[in-house]
Formats: structure tokens, sequence, C-alpha cells
């Protein structure tokens, strides 16, 4: 079936650095997400992105984070600064259409700041 | 505060057994229901969804949804060792929530399915 790469599986970084997760979505895919999943907790909703724009966007896309995906290449989550707090699994989706019903996830990247 | 509950944390089940698995959402607005399943190290992928009362059947599996208590059930018949796997259990708020792919998950059920 349709697959959604993240590159890489795990990073390590310290706290300050810059991060950029990279999703490889579903080729013909329009709408993109990020998800956050803390060790031991539930995944939570950062943000969702079409057309070059943040539709929507949780309280924990902090102002430290930024997606982007230009030209039909990656669809990144930036981080700059790191912070402890953002150790965690990082989960992409996409979708064909609006609407949960087609949404496809990624396998994740854990992501470890020290 | 947690929109979505799933119980229970872990379930064994012998192979060939039924595996019942319960979510329920605390938040009135939280109305959409999906199940996904989660191998180890593997990406979620969705089993089914239900949005009205009711029951839905496909091959082994089954799903329940009670709108007025806001609670759904996956049931797996004839349990595999293959079926053992992270169920998650996630809602939106309504048509408009699903829209935007704006996902509420549970933390998930450990399903073990012993041959």
């Amino acid at each position: 079936g349709p697959k959604v790469l993240q590159i890489p599986s795990h990073q390590i970084i310290d706290m300050g650095q810059m991060v950029t997760l990279n999703c490889d979505p579903v080729s013909n895919h329009l709408y993109f997400y990020w998800y956050k999943q803390i060790l031991g907790q539930q995944m939570e909703f950062l943000v969702n992105f079409y057309n070059g724009k943040v539709m929507e966007k949780s309280k924990l896309f902090k102002d430290q984070f930024s997606v982007e995906r230009p030209d039909g290449s990656y669809f990144t989550l930036k981080i700059q600064p790191t912070a402890l707090e953002d150790s965690a699994v990082y989960f992409c989706a996409s979708s064909l259409e609006q609407g949960a019903e087609t949404l496809y996830f990624g396998s994740g990247t854990r992501l470890t700041v020290l | 505060q947690q929109k979505v509950q799933q119980s229970p944390e872990s379930l064994i089940v012998p192979e060939g057994g039924m595996a019942s698995l319960n979510c329920t959402s605390s938040d009135r607005n939280v109305d959409y229901f999906w199940w996904y399943r989660q191998h180890s190290g593997k990406s979620p992928k969705m089993l089914m969804s239900i949005f009205s009362n009711g029951e839905k059947e496909e091959g082994r599996f089954t799903v329940h949804l009670n709108k007025a208590s806001l609670h759904t059930s996956l049931h797996i018949r004839d349990s595999q060792p293959s079926d053992s796997a992270l169920y998650l259990c996630a809602a939106s708020m309504g048509y408009r929530g699903s829209a935007l792919g704006r996902l509420h998950f549970g933390a998930g059920t450990q399903l073990i399915v012993i041959p």
C-alpha cells in the first residue's frame, strides 16, 4: 500500500541546536500533518499543511517550530532552537483529500534532545 | 486532560479467541471514531472507522459505537498471533475535525495473541 517515509528514524542532538525532520509523503497526496508522541503518552496533533500553508496548529506547535514543503520535495518539521521537552517521536502523515479517512502515517522519527 | 481513554492497557488472548478493546471520549464534541493498528516499529494503519450508532463488521473485525455514551469497542474474533500489536483509538470533533485531520488519540491497548 501507499507509504509515508520518515528520515531518519532516530536523531540525537544537543539542546539549542536546530533540527529538521524529513517526511516523504505518498506521491500524489496534497495534505500533510505532524503528530508528536512523548514517551508513554498518546500521539498529539501538531499541525496540518496544505497548498503551502498551515491550515491549523495546536498549542503544542511552538513558535520554534516551522513546516514547509518546497516544490514537492520533503515535507519538513524544523525546530529551532530545540529544548529538552522536544524529545519525542514525531509522526508524519499525508492524505490525498481532506479528511482523516485517507490519512497515512509514517513510522516516526525518534528525536532525543540532550 | 486526555479526550480519549482506552482500556485495558494490555490484553492477552489465546489464538482463536476473541479480543475486545474499549475506547471512550470524555468530550461530547469528540464523536467520530477511528481504530488504528500499530505493529512494533511500524506506522499506525487505519483499521476501521465509525461515525454512527451501531455496528460495523469487516472480516474478523467488528466495531460498535454508542454515541450517547461516546463509547466505541473493537472486537477481533478468531485472533491470530499476527494481530499482536498496539491498537489505537482516535477521535475527532465531528466532520470538521476529521476534515482537518485533527485526531485525538488514546494511549492504546497492547494486544498479545498467544499461539
